[in-house]
């Protein structure tokens, strides 16, 4: 079975611009999550998808955006990068999303660089 | 709002030693408890966990124990070695709300 897909891995932008991120769940997860990783704040979740409607949100601010398609596939958004976006962000699936029953399992992330 | 401490390292162990990372939190309720690992490079691993008091997870020969009066989820291993070096963060999620991880403990294995 193929594992959580991150595309691209790497990513180099300047400030001001937006980008687009993308995480292909396993197949059969209907729960997508959305984290950034930075050495200062460690992990921060950003967002979860179940179902193309987004269940949680993190305290980020509103030029983070995601969403899911109907194949439970899901893109994240940032606009008017700042260089403090410089992080790894991370995707992780699981069936339903229940903490207590489902594993997630994490892709390998995609590290974007903002200059 | 929910948290979670855990020392930050970084560890280093020589092969076969015991190892313990410490890890405590605050919630309200009663959350599942969970250790993660992240290899140089990856995306993290569960490791294990534990979705209610005395609950014990283990996989890989690390353990971890639910303890509700402490409120403490430490991780052990009885023996490292090279191959455990990675990133390991403690985690909590209580139903319905957010996964909220810890700082996470580096922990090196020399042979």
């Amino acid at each position: 079975k193929a594992g959580v897909t991150q595309t691209p891995r790497y990513l180099i932008k300047t400030r001001g611009q937006q980008v687009t991120l993308s995480c292909s769940p396993i197949s059969g997860h209907r729960s997508v999550s959305w984290y950034q990783q930075t050495p200062g704040q460690g992990l921060q979740f950003l967002f979860e998808y179940f179902s193309e409607t987004q269940r949680n949100k993190g305290n980020f601010p509103g030029r983070f955006s995601g969403r899911q398609f109907s194949n439970s596939r899901s893109e994240m958004n940032v606009s008017t990068l700042e260089l403090g976006d410089s992080a790894l962000y991370l995707c992780a699936s699981s069936l339903l999303g229940q903490p207590s029953t489902d594993t997630q399992y994490f892709g390998p992330g995609t590290r974007l660089t903002v200059l | 709002g929910d948290s979670v401490t855990q020392m930050e390292g970084p560890v280093t162990l020589s092969e076969e030693a015991f190892l313990t990372i410490n890890c405590t939190y605050t919630a309200t309720g009663y959350p599942s408890l969970f250790w993660y690992v992240q290899y140089p490079g990856e995306g993290l691993q569960l490791l294990l966990k534990a979705t209610k008091a005395d609950d014990k997870g283990s996989n890989k020969g690390f353990e971890a124990t639910y303890r509700k009066e402490t409120t403490s989820f430490h991780l052990e291993k009885g023996s490292v070695q090279v191959s455990d070096s990675a990133v390991y963060f403690c985690a909590l999620r209580a139903t319905g709300q957010n996964f909220v991880f810890g700082p996470g403990t580096r922990l090196s294995v020399l042979p």
